[in-house]
Formats: structure tokens, C-alpha cells, sequence
């Protein structure tokens, strides 16, 4: 079945740095994935939805200059926390959908437990 | 706006009992709707992926179904088991132009060995 890789898996930084996290679709390609935030025990919340070749779609109260998306090509996808502070503490989680196949099921990363201290 | 609810919240059963997960959406208008397993602090598994033309789909154990004119979904897990426990989450894709996809908060599911 379709595997979506998520790198690194945890990543521990301080306050003030950036962090990057890479969403890769390994067996197929993916014109669109998306980026979810979970806190612990909420439901996942879209916050960016990442075109391959332009530019990413951000959700409501999701500050794009601060989680910058890009989408280089149709299987790579990254997602860059920039100057991090304690409260960007999450889980954070990417998706992918099979290219041309709007009806086909989402596949999910593992996704990234980022902790700011 | 579409809005997905899961009842309840908590769910504790002893092993091998069969038991059913619910899932409401506000907007009947959907393209699919997707149940997913997440164990604590992994990503989802899809589980099963319902059209909006289908009313059921079966994967070993687990059944879900799809009732859009209501906006309902639910889940059955026959003969559960230890390895079920996780917490379980339904998705809707509505039917316009964005894309989105609109999760509910998930039932925690606790199986007693």
C-alpha cells in the first residue's frame, strides 16, 4: 500500500530556532499533502494544505510566515517552524493523496513530536 | 461548515465483545468518509474508505457504514481484542472545492484483557 515517510520522528529544539520536517510519498507521487497539528487528546487540525509547484493554502489563524511550507516536487513536501517558542510544542502530522485520484484514501505520516524548550 | 462529532469520547469493553463506534457529520454533501486507527503519539492507519455512492465496507473484523442522508457513520469491531485498544477517528472529505478533509476528535478505545 501507499507509504507517506515523515522525518525526524521527534526532534527536541530551543526557543528561537527553526525546525524542519519532511513529509516524503515513497511508492507514489502526491500533488497535494497536507499539514495537521494534534494536541494531545484533540482531534487533528488542518493547517496548511501544500501544492506541489505553488504555493501552499493556509488555514485560518495559521501564520504562514512562520510555518513555512514548500512542496518542491511530487513526492517531497516540508514544513519549517521558524523561530519556534514552547507553544508550538505539538505533534504535527503530514498526509498525501495518490495523484489524479481525488477520491482515494488519505495516507498519513508517523508523524513529528517537536518539544521547544 | 461541516462539523464531525464522535460519540463517546471513552470506550472501555472486555475482550471479545463486539461493539460499535458513531460518527456524525453536519453537511450531507460529502465526496467519502475515512475511519483511521492512531496509537498514542503514531500517525493514522486508514482502516476503511466509504464513497458517498456506498453504505458499507468490510475489512476482517471491522465494518463500517454509511448512512448520508442522516450523516451518519458507525464503526463495528466484532470479537475485540487487546491489540485493538487505540483511539479511532473519522474523517469527512465534503463535496466542494477545497479539498479538505474534516476529522472528528476520536474515540479512545480500551480493550480489557
Amino acid at each position: 500500500g501507499a507509504v507517506v515517510s515523515q522525518h525526524p520522528s521527534r526532534v527536541i529544539c530551543k526557543s528561537g530556532t527553526s525546525v524542519k520536517i519532511e513529509c516524503r510519498s515513497l511508492d507514489f507521487q502526491a500533488t497535494t499533502m497536507f499539514w495537521y497539528r494534534q494536541f494531545p487528546k484533540q482531534s487533528l487540525m488542518l493547517m496548511a494544505t501544500s501544492n506541489e509547484g505553488s504555493k501552499a493554502t493556509y488555514e485560518q489563524g495559521v501564520e504562514k510566515d512562520k510555518f513555512l511550507i514548500n512542496h518542491a516536487s511530487l513526492t517531497l513536501s516540508t514544513l519549517t517552524v521558524t523561530s519556534a517558542h514552547p507553544e508550538d510544542s505539538s505533534f504535527y502530522i503530514c498526509s498525501a493523496r495518490s495523484r489524479g485520484l481525488n477520491n482515494s484514501p488519505l495516507h498519513f505520516g508517523n508523524g513529528t513530536r517537536l518539544t521547544v524548550t | 461548515k461541516q462539523e464531525v462529532t464522535q460519540i463517546p469520547a471513552a470506550l472501555s469493553v472486555p475482550e471479545g465483545e463486539n461493539l460499535v463506534l458513531n460518527c456524525s457529520f453536519t453537511d450531507s454533501a460529502i465526496y467519502n468518509l475515512q475511519w483511521f486507527r492512531q496509537d498514542p503519539g503514531k500517525g493514522l492507519t486508514s482502516l476503511l474508505l466509504i464513497q458517498s455512492s456506498q453504505r458499507e465496507q468490510t475489512s476482517g473484523r471491522l465494518n463500517a457504514s454509511l448512512d448520508k442522508s442522516s450523516g451518519r457513520s458507525t464503526l463495528y469491531i466484532a470479537a475485540s481484542q487487546p491489540g485493538d485498544s487505540a483511539t479511532y477517528l473519522c474523517a469527512v472529505k465534503s463535496q466542494n472545492r477545497d479539498d479538505k478533509i474534516i476529522f472528528g476528535k476520536g474515540t479512545r478505545l480500551h480493550i480489557l484483557p
